[in-house]
């Protein structure tokens, strides 16, 4: 049963550039997660998705952000016109529903330069 | 204030050593209590997972939840260097979906 995938793990953009984040959630799960994690900070919730809805992005920034969890294929998470300030590691988290249980992926790891 | 403090050391024990880690939460909402382990530069691992407050033993890890005080541990008993991580706390109201909140996680070093 594979884990959580996310890619690419390593993303080079240059600023302005759009950089668009992939998730494949384990087999099974419906619920994925995607968190912001900085440099001597903690994991920040970003936006929560189930197939085809979002049920909570008050974690997002208002602008540039944004996700989508299709009824096919894996959740994007997709950074328009990148900033420095976006550099950071993105990790995107799936559960089955119904639990607390929540698996990490191995993270995204985004330089804009 | 924060929702979740959480030390973040370093901490640094030798190989064999009990390590306490530790959490504080404000919100006395918080139902579902989680440890997390994570390498560097990986994903963070699920370690334990507790509701309510109370004990929960899983080889060497024991987890406690105080709710009265709003705190929360994570014992590491015989320590060994493969325990070299960090440990992040996390926390939710307990609705499936509940966004979780982190601790900043913790960094062990230990030492053979």
């Amino acid at each position: 049963n594979a884990g959580v995938m996310q890619n690419p793990r390593h993303l080079v953009r240059r600023r302005g550039q759009e950089a668009r984040l992939r998730c494949s959630p384990m087999k099974g799960h419906s619920h994925v997660y995607w968190y912001r994690q900085l440099p001597e900070e903690g994991l920040k919730f970003m936006v929560y998705l189930q197939k085809e809805n979002i049920i909570d992005e008050s974690g997002m920034p208002k602008e540039r952000f944004s996700a989508e969890f299709p009824k096919e294929g894996p959740s994007i998470l997709r950074i328009q016109q990148v900033v420095r300030g976006d550099s950071a590691a993105y990790f995107c988290a799936s559960s089955p529903g119904g639990t607390q249980t929540q698996y990490f992926g191995p993270g995204t790891r985004l330089l804009v330069l | 204030q924060k929702e979740v403090e959480q030390d973040p050391g370093p901490l640094s024990v030798p190989e064999g050593a009990i390590v306490s880690l530790n959490c504080t939460y404000s919100n006395s909402a918080f139902q579902y209590f989680m440890w997390y382990r994570q390498y560097s530069r990986k994903g963070p691992e699920l370690l334990m997972y507790t509701y309510s407050s109370g004990n929960k033993e899983d080889g060497r890890f024991t987890a406690q939840v105080d709710k009265s005080s709003k705190y929360i541990s994570l014992f590491i008993r015989d320590s060994q260097p493969s325990d070299s991580a960090t440990y992040l706390c996390a926390m939710s109201e307990g609705s499936t979906g509940n966004q979780f909140y982190f601790g900043t996680g913790t960094s062990l070093t230990v030492i053979p």
